[in-house]
């Protein structure tokens, strides 16, 4: 069973329009994050949700909206997509102070 | 401000080779130290990881870091490289709060392995 997923895996789009990437996990874990990881693979946290609470919000611009139905999904929202938006969205999930487990990655292109 | 720098954007080593890539860290406590591995089109898996104890820590595929205090470091190392450790490597420092790591990642090391 694939521990942290992610859907869709390609998401190719054009300027202004609203997209949503999914993220599950079913490893129990109470935390959930958003990385964006731009052209030259720098990592970059966004969004963090504790049992449904946000705890983590980066400088990111308000067309971004994570929302946690429950602790087992994190969902990204990106309204009036724009050029810079396209980079690879990695979900990702811890317990406490352990290790981060990421998903496969959303790949994001907009033109 | 919290700070993860790996020097080398991109190393070639040949296959059966030693490896050593470098990270250094800023950061005014003791971090938690991760090393994560990205294959070309996945995502990113854990390597090893220093919390606390032995500063000398093993990893997965033979990956083996060492934690240096005085020199705010945390170099991954492989004895033998193989031709399928050609990768992306990043270093990345948690600061521990709330009961999660707020995880700051390195740029970022390339590994090409030559035959």
């Amino acid at each position: 069973d694939t521990a942290v997923s992610q859907t869709p895996k390609y998401l190719v789009t054009q300027m202004g329009n609203d997209k949503s990437i999914k993220c599950e996990q079913n490893l129990g874990h109470d935390t959930m994050y958003w990385y964006k990881q731009d052209s030259k693979k720098f990592l970059k946290i966004m969004f963090s949700y504790n049992n449904k609470e946000l705890i983590i919000n980066e400088t990111v611009p308000n067309r971004f909206s994570p929302k946690s139905p429950d602790k087992a999904h994190l969902n990204l929202h990106i309204n009036s997509l724009e050029l810079g938006d396209s980079a690879v969205y990695f979900c990702a999930s811890s317990q406490e102070r352990n290790e981060q487990f990421f998903g496969p990655g959303t790949r994001l292109t907009v033109l | 401000a919290q700070s993860v720098t790996q020097p080398d954007i991109h190393i070639t080593v040949s296959e059966g080779a030693s490896l050593e890539l470098r990270c250094n860290y800023s950061y005014g406590a003791t971090p938690y130290l991760f090393w994560y591995v990205q294959s070309p089109g996945q995502g990113l898996q854990l390597l090893l990881k220093y919390f606390s104890g032995d500063t000398l820590v093993q990893g997965i595929k033979g990956f083996e870091a060492e934690f240096k205090r005085s020199q705010s470091s945390f170099n991954l190392r492989k004895p033998s490289v193989h031709w399928s450790d050609a990768a992306e490597y990043f270093c990345a420092v948690g600061p521990y709060s709330g009961g999660y790591n707020k995880l700051i990642f390195g740029a970022g090391t390339r590994l090409a392995v030559h035959p």
